[in-house]
C-alpha cells in the first residue's frame, strides 16, 4: 500500500492567494483527518470526515479554511484567502471508522504564506 | 474537552540509557492512549498504543504503562539508541475517533 498521500509536499504562496492541499487515504480507510502542525500550537485536529461525510470541523480555525470530500479517494483542504499566519505543516490521516483505530498520516505539506 | 499534557519537553539521554515520557488527560471516559515519533521532516507513525483494560504493554524495547485512576500514561524506551532520536507525542481521545495530542517530547540520544 502507498499509504496516505499528500500533495503537493511544499507550497509557497503571497498572502491573499488561495491554497488547495489534496489527500488520498489508504484504500479502505474510510475516515479522514486534517491536522495543522505548528511550533506553538502543537498538532491540531482541523476536521475530519467518515465515509465522506464532515463530522466535526470545530477545529477548523476559521471561515477561510474548508475541506472537502467528493469520494472515498480524495479529499481537499483549501484557504483562501490565504494569510502568514495559516504557515505551517498540514497533515492529512486515515484509519478506519472504529472507535481506537490508528491514524496514519502522510508525508504533510509545508504552506509556507508570505 | 480533552486535556493532555506531556513532559518533559526535551529529554538527553546517553546511548544505553532509558527514557520515560509522561502524559497526563483529564477525561475519565478517555479509553485509548497511542504514541506517535516524528523523525525531523517526517510524518508522526504509531510505535505502540494501549487501550484502557490493560496496564502495561510491550514491544521489544518500548513500553507504555496507564494509571486510568490517576489519568496518566507513560512511555519506557530502554536501551535507547541514537536512532531513537526524534519528537514523541502521546494522545487521548475526548470522544469517537478524535485524537488530542500532546505537545511532544524532543529525545536526543547521544552516543
Amino acid at each position: 500500500d502507498a499509504g496516505v498521500i499528500q500533495s503537493p509536499r511544499h507550497e509557497v504562496t503571497e498572502m491573499g492567494q488561495e491554497v488547495t492541499l489534496r489527500c488520498k487515504p489508504i484504500s479502505g480507510h474510510n475516515s479522514l483527518f486534517w491536522y495543522r502542525q505548528t511550533m506553538m500550537r502543537g498538532l491540531e485536529l482541523l476536521i475530519y470526515f467518515n465515509n465522506n461525510v464532515p463530522i466535526d470541523d470545530s477545529g477548523m480555525p476559521e471561515d477561510r479554511f474548508s475541506a472537502k470530500m467528493p469520494n472515498a479517494s480524495f479529499s481537499t483542504l483549501k484557504i483562501q484567502p490565504s494569510e502568514p499566519r495559516d504557515s505551517a505543516v498540514y497533515f492529512c490521516a486515515s484509519s478506519l471508522v472504529t472507535d481506537n483505530s490508528p491514524l496514519h498520516f502522510g508525508n504533510g505539506t509545508r504552506l509556507t504564506v508570505t | 474537552g480533552e486535556n493532555v499534557e506531556q513532559h518533559p519537553s526535551t529529554l538527553s539521554v546517553q546511548e544505553g540509557d532509558s527514557a520515560v515520557i509522561k502524559c497526563t488527560y483529564s477525561d475519565s471516559a478517555s479509553n485509548y492512549f497511542p504514541w506517535y515519533k516524528q523523525e525531523l521532516g517526517k510524518r508522526p507513525q504509531l510505535i505502540i498504543d494501549i487501550r484502557s483494560n490493560v496496564g502495561e504493554k510491550k514491544d521489544q524495547r518500548i513500553a507504555v504503562t496507564l494509571n486510568k485512576t490517576a489519568k496518566h500514561f507513560s512511555l519506557h524506551i530502554t536501551e535507547t539508541q541514537p536512532e531513537d532520536s526524534a519528537v514523541y507525542f502521546c494522545a487521548a481521545p475526548p470522544g469517537f475517533q478524535k485524537l488530542v495530542f500532546g505537545t511532544g517530547t524532543r529525545l536526543l540520544v547521544s552516543p
